[in-house]
């Protein structure tokens, strides 16, 4: 059974701090993704990866970064967390073969 | 950029009720796809479904490419369909923009 495995469920973090989000896939796909979901907001696409060192910018990108050094994992990285950016965070990845897409179980940030 | 829009936002149903999940976007995509994100917060592709018609047990969905918008049924419903539903599209640049999700609660 393929998975998307994120490192933490729950995490709470001080303002200033910087932050590592980590996502690892086992399905040995090029596409990742990250998204953050927000009530009445839906998922928001925050930065995508299409392969190994590539990355693209997504709908919200301002105050995170991203890291793909392995094919299998993709870091988000919050530079220095703000009460903003508490949300939860999903990350995916997509078999571009059949457009599937796989979710990990989330990660709910809290910024305190 | 692309709006997806989704309705109704709340349903509340009875199990072995069906119902109709609606959602329309404003631009040509290249991708639909339907999400059920369960009460822990899992999110499961149900279907990619560009255009026409699929099937899957008790849920299938229908898309109308031509006139935007899709369609999500849910039959014989059950507790555990209970959920958050998301359409999300992509109009060809690899990204899927999610809709604000229709909310379903099926009680005993």
């Amino acid at each position: 059974d393929v998975k998307v495995t994120q490192s933490s469920r729950y995490l709470v973090k001080r303002t200033g701090e910087k932050v590592f989000l980590e996502c690892v896939q086992d399905m040995d796909h090029e596409n990742m993704f990250w998204y953050r979901q927000d009530p009445g907001l839906g998922l928001r696409l925050i930065y995508f990866s299409y392969d190994v060192k590539m990355k693209e910018k997504g709908d919200i990108p301002e105050g995170y970064s991203v890291s793909r050094e392995k094919k299998e994992r993709f870091s988000l990285i919050l530079e220095s967390a703000s009460t903003n950016q508490t949300s939860m965070y999903l990350c995916a990845s997509r078999d571009t073969t059949n457009y599937g897409y796989t979710f990990g179980s989330g990660t709910r940030l809290t910024v305190v | 950029g692309i709006q997806v829009e989704q309705s109704p936002p709340d349903l509340i149903l009875q199990e072995g009720a069906n119902s109709t999940l609606r959602c329309n976007f404003s631009d040509s995509v290249n991708n639909l796809q339907w999400f059920h994100q369960n009460p822990w917060g899992q999110l499961i592709n149900l279907f990619y479904i560009p255009s026409g018609t699929k099937q899957n047990g008790r849920l299938s969905a229908t898309t109308v490419a031509t006139e935007r918008y899709s369609l999500l049924y849910i039959s014989s419903s059950q507790t555990t369909d209970s959920g958050v539903y998301f359409c999300a599209v992509d109009t060809g640049f690899q990204k899927l923009v999610f809709g604000t999700g229709t909310r379903l609660l099926v009680s005993p």
